[in-house]
């Protein structure tokens, strides 16, 4: 079945120091891609996805990169603020399958920034 | 407003004993799901439906039933809760020709 890894936290920044978040997903068809962010006391919420292969997604200052060749979505911002501490997760999802948007996620990695 | 709503929020049960989790979408949307969630594994899918009166079982679903009345809700039961189904519950839609998902607050289970 379909799998995302991503960088395991937890992750602690200053404000203003760059971010790097990992993911890699292994899966046999040609997922849409997606990352979301998650802040305490709330559910999940989309930050940004990309449906084609090479293109790159961008929300808020974030962005990523659909690598088809090496299955990676690696998350990045070049300044981080206080105010993106959350949890983010990777997700992708299956172009052709029976289950709508089915979603598979990483285990999620919690980031800091330190004022 | 919010558009997917989840109740109740919190929950405190007893081992062996009936938990229903109950969520309520106004997004029109003919996709609901139901996710738990545990550090270190991320969101994990329960079931799902994508009609009324139709459910369809996820990745984890032993353990949990679930029901789907209407287009706009759609429940989680769990006939009789174990110490290992302590966890947050996420209910989620989306559009039948979609790819992204809109989550609800969650709700923090809590079995002793």
């Amino acid at each position: 079945g379909d799998s995302v890894t991503q960088t395991e936290g937890p992750v602690t920044l200053s404000e203003g120091t760059s971010l790097t978040v990992n993911c890699s997903y292994e899966t046999k068809q040609y997922p849409t891609l997606f990352w979301y962010v998650q802040y305490p006391g709330e559910g999940p919420q989309l930050l940004f996805k990309v449906p084609k292969a090479n293109e790159k997604g961008s929300n808020r200052g974030f962005e990523a990169t659909y690598n088809k060749e090496a299955t990676s979505f690696h998350l990045q911002k070049a300044s981080v603020q206080e105010s993106d501490s959350a949890v983010y997760y990777c997700a992708l999802s299956e172009t052709n399958n029976n289950a709508g948007a089915k979603l598979t996620f990483g285990g999620g990695t919690r980031l800091t920034v330190r004022p | 407003e919010a558009a997917v709503t989840q109740s109740p929020r919190s929950k405190v049960a007893v081992t062996g004993g009936k938990v229903t989790l109950s969520c309520h979408q106004t997004n029109n949307h003919d996709y609901m799901y139901w996710y738990r969630q545990d550090t270190g594994h991320g969101l994990r899918l329960i079931h799902y439906s994508y009609v009324a009166d139709s459910t369809e079982k996820g990745d984890i679903p032993d353990g949990y039933k679930a029901s789907r009345p209407s287009q706009e809700n759609f429940s989680l039961i769990l006939e009789l809760a174990s110490l290992s189904q302590t966890a947050v519950y996420f209910c989620a839609s989306s559009w039948a020709g979609g790819r992204e998902q809109y989550f609800g607050p969650g709700t923090r289970l809590t079995v002793l």
